[in-house]
């Protein structure tokens, strides 16, 4: 079954860079050649995708954050991982880390088929 | 893309039917003939879980109560006889560019 599990730490001050951990288990990170994806949920709001990596290290970045993220992965140790820059207020939201699913029917990435449990950061001096 | 549902709010009846629309502001068909919109559940305190993908595709264990449909902007998620665990709150997104989430649907028990 797998399974992934997001670390880091809660509270982060504003201007400082956030760095979140997902580590998989169950499946190794390059079989099947999936993509790995960071999404977050503002305090009692809806979703918003961050963006994602592939096991070779090619990422798509949301545009409205593009400046401000990189995304690393480490497939021998089964994590890859986020660093959200410059961090303010509105960065504060509880982060998931998800896999991107593939589709034999379209040949393509296009679904978030196993998600973390999250792990909320707080942004605060 | 923008997505948008509605309702945003849905008091539901167990057994009764119930049925959330989802239209985005570019269409969503491929080239490939598929339409690139998944839904998802997030039962309170859970994190999302897929229900349907490339529009109509019920994910692996998803029962099948649970349906979708629809093409180019306009879809829809069915659920043929509501049971009470499936109250939370309801999302489509678009998987064609950015991975765009809808506002969400709030299922309860009426």
């Amino acid at each position: 079954q797998v399974q992934l599990q997001e670390s880091g730490p809660g509270l982060v001050t504003p201007s400082q860079n956030l760095s979140l951990t997902c580590t998989v288990s169950g499946t190794s990170i390059s079989s099947g050649g999936y993509s790995w994806s960071w999404i977050r949920q503002h305090p009692g709001k809806g979703l918003e995708w961050i963006g994602y990596i592939s096991y070779t290290g090619k990422t798509s970045y949301n545009p409205s954050l593009r400046s401000r993220i990189h995304m690393s992965v480490d497939p021998s140790n089964y994590h890859f991982s986020l660093r959200l820059s410059s961090v303010t207020a509105a960065d504060t939201a509880l982060y998931y880390c998800a896999r991107v699913g593939f589709s034999s029917r379209s040949g393509s990435y296009s679904f978030f088929d196993y998600w973390g449990q999250g792990t909320l950061v707080t942004v605060s001096s | 893309i923008v997505m948008t549902q509605s309702p945003l709010s849905l008091p539901v009846t167990p057994g009764e039917p119930a049925s959330i629309s989802c239209r985005s502001s570019q269409s969503l068909l491929h080239s490939n003939g598929y339409n690139y919109v998944d839904w998802y559940l997030q039962k309170p305190g859970q994190s999302p879980q897929l229900l349907i993908y490339l529009g109509s595709y019920r994910a692996s264990g998803v029962p099948d109560r649970f349906s979708g449909s629809g093409s180019g902007t306009d879809f829809t998620l069915q659920i043929s006889r509501v049971e009470a665990e499936d109250v939370g709150v309801y999302y489509c997104m678009e998987a064609l560019q950015t991975f765009t989430f809808g506002p969400g649907t709030k299922v309860d028990i009426k």
